[in-house]
Order: structure tokens, then C-alpha cells, then sequence
């Protein structure tokens, strides 16, 4: 069964450290998205890849990097972490297109003191 | 700009009652149009999607959507709903600006009474 599969799944973090989040997809698609989730917001896209070695900025990418080093494997990296960034975190890989279906991880739970 | 509007943060029905989610895009061309359910402590799952052909569009586990082009508006149904159903429901569409993006309304947080 397809799966996409993220990385932990709750981490504490203090201010200022570096925190990466990582994802896996079994699907073999070529796109793959973090987004992050907040009361009253939705899910907002913060990085998206189309595939090995590419990345793209989604609406809200500052503070956070992103890193597809395979067609599996899509880490987002926050270099200094902030409390703001308090949130829980979504991969997501998806099969292309307009009406594309995104698969969706379990999500990472991230607290910044 | 694009948006989704989901105007009802929570919604709470009996077991066995029909059900309405609301949900409005703004766009100037049809969109793609989408429903996600997210179960507690699972990531986001499609219920169903829609582009053009019949405005109404079926599910999965009973769901069905209805696309109004007049009202810009895709709202979520269900005939009789169950516990199970309990989840947070998201509307989206897809529009293509430069790229195609799919932009999430902000949810609405379904509540099955027994």
C-alpha cells in the first residue's frame, strides 16, 4: 500500500536550535509538499519539490529550507527555530496535475520553548 | 485573489442526521474542487473532487457534493451521518498561477452526538 511516512512524530526543540523534519513516500510520485497547520488557518504550504533535487517556495517559506535529495525523500529544516513555529507539520506527496490527490502523512508535532 | 471560504468552525448533528458543510471559493475561472477529511491524529485523506460534468459529485462513505457556479459555492453532504464521521472537514480548490496550487479553506470541525 502506498504510504507517505513522516519523522518523529512529536519533537521539542529549544529557540535558536536546528530542527529537521523528514518524510518518506512509497507512492513514486513526483511531487511532494510540507505544509503546516494551525487553529483558524488551515494548512498552509511552506516548500514543495517536483521531483529529485528540486525545490520551490510555497506561500509561507520563510525561516524554513526544504531538501529532495531523492524521488522518496523530502526533509524540511528549520535552521534556527523560533516559538512561532510551533505547529504540526504535513508532508504530503501527490500523483500531478490539477486534480492531483495528495497523500498525506500522519504529521509531526513540533514545540519550540 | 484566490480564496476558500469555510464559514463554520464547528458543526455539531445527531447520529442519523443529514449534514451540510458549507464551503465558497472565489476565482474567476472554475476551479478544481476538492473535499479532505482529517480523522484525529491522521493526516489529511480526499473525500472527493470535481472539475466539470454532473455538478454532483459522490464520495467515498456516502459523501456527496454539490457545485454551483452561481454561487461559487461547493458544499459538502451527507444523507445520515455517523460517530465515525466525527472529523475536521477541509474544502480546496486547485488554480493554476504559474503553477497549479491548491489552496485550503480553514476547516470545519464535524461533532456526531450519539
Amino acid at each position: 500500500e502506498a504510504a507517505v511516512t513522516q519523522s518523529p512524530r512529536n519533537k521539542v526543540a529549544v529557540t535558536g536550535g536546528k530542527v529537521t523534519l523528514s518524510c518518506n513516500q512509497t507512492n513514486n510520485h513526483n511531487n511532494m509538499y510540507w505544509y503546516r497547520q494551525d487553529t483558524g488557518h488551515g494548512l498552509r504550504l511552506i516548500h514543495y519539490s517536483y521531483g529529485a533535487g528540486s525545490t520551490e517556495k510555497g506561500d509561507i517559506p520563510d525561516g524554513y529550507k526544504a531538501s529532495r535529495p531523492s524521488q522518496e525523500n523530502f526533509s524540511l529544516i528549520l535552521e534556527l527555530a523560533t516559538p512561532s513555529q510551533t505547529s504540526v507539520y504535513f508532508c504530503a506527496s501527490g500523483d500531478g496535475g490539477p486534480a492531483e490527490t495528495l497523500y498525506f502523512g500522519s504529521g509531526t508535532r513540533l514545540t519550540v520553548l | 485573489a484566490q480564496s476558500v471560504t469555510q464559514p463554520d468552525a464547528r458543526v455539531t448533528v445527531s447520529e442519523g442526521a443529514s449534514l451540510q458543510l458549507r464551503c465558497k471559493y472565489s476565482s474567476s475561472v472554475t476551479p478544481y474542487l476538492f473535499w479532505y477529511v482529517q480523522y484525529p491524529r491522521q493526516g489529511l485523506q480526499l473525500l472527493l473532487k470535481y472539475y466539470s460534468g454532473d455538478p454532483v459529485v459522490q464520495g467515498v462513505n456516502g459523501f456527496e457534493a454539490e457545485f454551483s457556479k452561481s454561487n461559487s459555492s461547493f458544499h459538502l453532504r451527507k444523507a445520515s451521518v455517523h460517530w465515525s464521521d466525527s472529523a475536521v472537514y477541509f474544502c480546496a480548490v486547485s488554480i493554476f498561477s504559474g503553477s497549479w496550487q491548491l489552496i485550503f479553506g480553514s476547516g470545519t470541525q464535524l461533532t456526531v452526538m450519539p
